[in-house]
């Protein structure tokens, strides 16, 4: 099976921080990956896809990058409302998709 | 609009059995699989298993083998997981997610989330 690794589990940021998450698969997934985010109490929400492809109607402050093992979702500017957990999915081992442990982003 | 709306919220004993709906509306419902993820309290998401709405396939997570079915009924769009031999660390909020494949696989829709308790 392939695990997912997320880096770091907690950050702390202010508003207009520039953020990076990464990702890194314990096997090579090209760029079958996508990122989530979840706020407390709600659904997931698709943010990226395919690494760095941003779902519609995702901010573009948003934006993802990588392939192979290693993969970061940057948010440039954050804001108040970006205060979340995020999570990413290797999408390479359709329909088996396990996602990684999260990150949780506090303002 | 599209969307996934699940069944209520459940309390169950140990060893019970739970079954969980997502009805789906706005899309064409056979065209795109229905996943189902689970959360833990304070914990992260759990890749449950997979169905496809065309002919029935199903996928399951290796720790859920035998104790979990997942099931569709075309004719009201509806979507179903049971899962049996509940414990207590099947207390979660669980999810159902459209799989798109224009997307990848990846899941543009989700349901509400159905709290599962399990609890003597």
């Amino acid at each position: 099976d392939i695990q997912l690794t997320q880096s770091p589990s907690f950050l702390s940021a202010s508003v207009g921080d520039r953020v990076t998450i990464t990702c890194r698969a314990s096997q090579g997934i090209s760029r079958y990956l996508a990122w989530y985010q979840q706020k407390p109490g709600k659904a997931p929400k698709l943010l990226i896809y395919a690494a760095s492809t941003l779902q519609s109607g995702v901010p573009s402050r948003f934006s993802g990058s990588g392939s192979g093992t290693e993969f970061t979702l940057t948010i440039s500017g954050l804001q108040p409302e970006d205060f979340a957990t995020y999570y990413c999915q290797q999408l390479n081992t359709y329909p088996v998709l396990a996602f990684g442990g999260g990150t949780k982003v506090e303002i | 609009q599209v969307q996934l709306v699940q069944s209520g919220g459940e309390v169950k004993k140990p060893g019970a059995s739970v079954k969980v709906s997502c009805k789906a509306s706005g899309y064409t419902f056979s065209s795109f699989a229905i996943s189902w993820v689970r959360q833990a309290p304070g914990q992260g998401l759990e890749w449950m298993g997979w169905i496809s709405t065309d002919n029935g396939d199903t996928n399951f997570a290796q720790s859920l083998q035998g104790r979990v079915t997942m099931t569709t009924d075309t004719s009201t769009r509806t979507a179903y997981m049971e899962l049996r031999s509940l414990r207590s660390d099947d207390t979660a909020v669980y999810y159902c997610a459209r799989n798109s494949p224009r997307l990848w696989g990846s899941f543009d829709v989700w349901g509400q989330g159905t709290m599962v308790t399990v609890s003597s």
